[in-house]
């Protein structure tokens, strides 16, 4: 079954202690991307990655720190959280299309992951 | 970056009633697409829409591309239980690969 995998589902840290989460996708997109869910602000992009070893700053990216380097996987770190990062955080993936204007917008999207940062 | 402005934010419905909800860009954009968020789960693409002028129906939902490419609109007939999400609208900009979300519409359907 085609689809993207988010771990973990729930999460509840204290502030300061480093975290990860985990996204996989078993579809060969080479675009994947982090968005976090705040009620009244819809999803706001936090990083991107248009294909392996190339990742780029969304709109929120201070905080996080983002890794590709396979094609399926790009977690999302946490260097030090802080209560403000509490949020719902989606992984989602696409293919690339023909390059240009339509990357990345037939979005498949995780199941998500809730953090909650004491 | 881009600003997109959805209404409204929350809806409350009878089943059987129509649905309709909008979302303006202070820009252009070359894409407009419409996903749905169930309850617990990643939001899913319902429509996109790549022209000014187009609509396109999926079931009983229809979306539009407004003429001046600032706008869109969903509709949803004869609104069921399983309507229930939020629906969000996403625009692409012409030159760029990369997607702004509205702010989401929160719709509730009473049985």
């Amino acid at each position: 079954e085609a689809q993207v995998t988010q771990n973990p589902r729930y999460l509840i840290t204290v502030t300061g202690k480093k975290l990860t989460v985990t996204c996989s996708q078993n579809m060969n997109h080479e675009y994947m991307s982090w968005y976090r869910q705040d009620p009244g602000l819809g999803l706001r992009q936090i990083y991107y990655s248009m294909n392996v070893e190339v990742t780029d700053k969304g709109d929120v990216p201070e905080g996080y720190k983002v890794s590709r380097k396979e094609k399926r996987n790009f977690p999302l770190i946490l260097e030090s959280p802080s209560p403000n990062q509490t949020s719902l955080y989606f992984c989602a993936s696409s293919f690339a299309g023909t390059g240009g204007p339509y990357a990345g917008e037939k979005l498949f999207f995780g199941s998500g992951t809730q953090l909650s940062v004491l | 970056g881009q600003q997109l402005n959805q209404s409204p934010q929350s809806m409350f419905i009878q089943e059987g009633e129509d649905v309709s909800m909008n979302c303006t860009s202070s820009s252009i954009f070359n894409t407009w697409l419409w996903y749905k968020q169930d309850p617990g789960e990643g939001p899913v693409l319902l429509i996109a829409l790549y022209k000014a002028g187009e609509l396109t129906s999926n079931g009983r939902l229809t979306a539009q591309f407004g003429i001046t490419r600032k706008d869109s609109f969903l509709n949803i007939s004869a609104s069921i239980p399983s309507d229930v999400g939020i629906y969000f609208c996403a625009g692409q900009e012409t030159s760029g690969s990369r997607l702004t979300f509205g702010e989401g519409t929160q719709l509730t359907v009473n049985p």
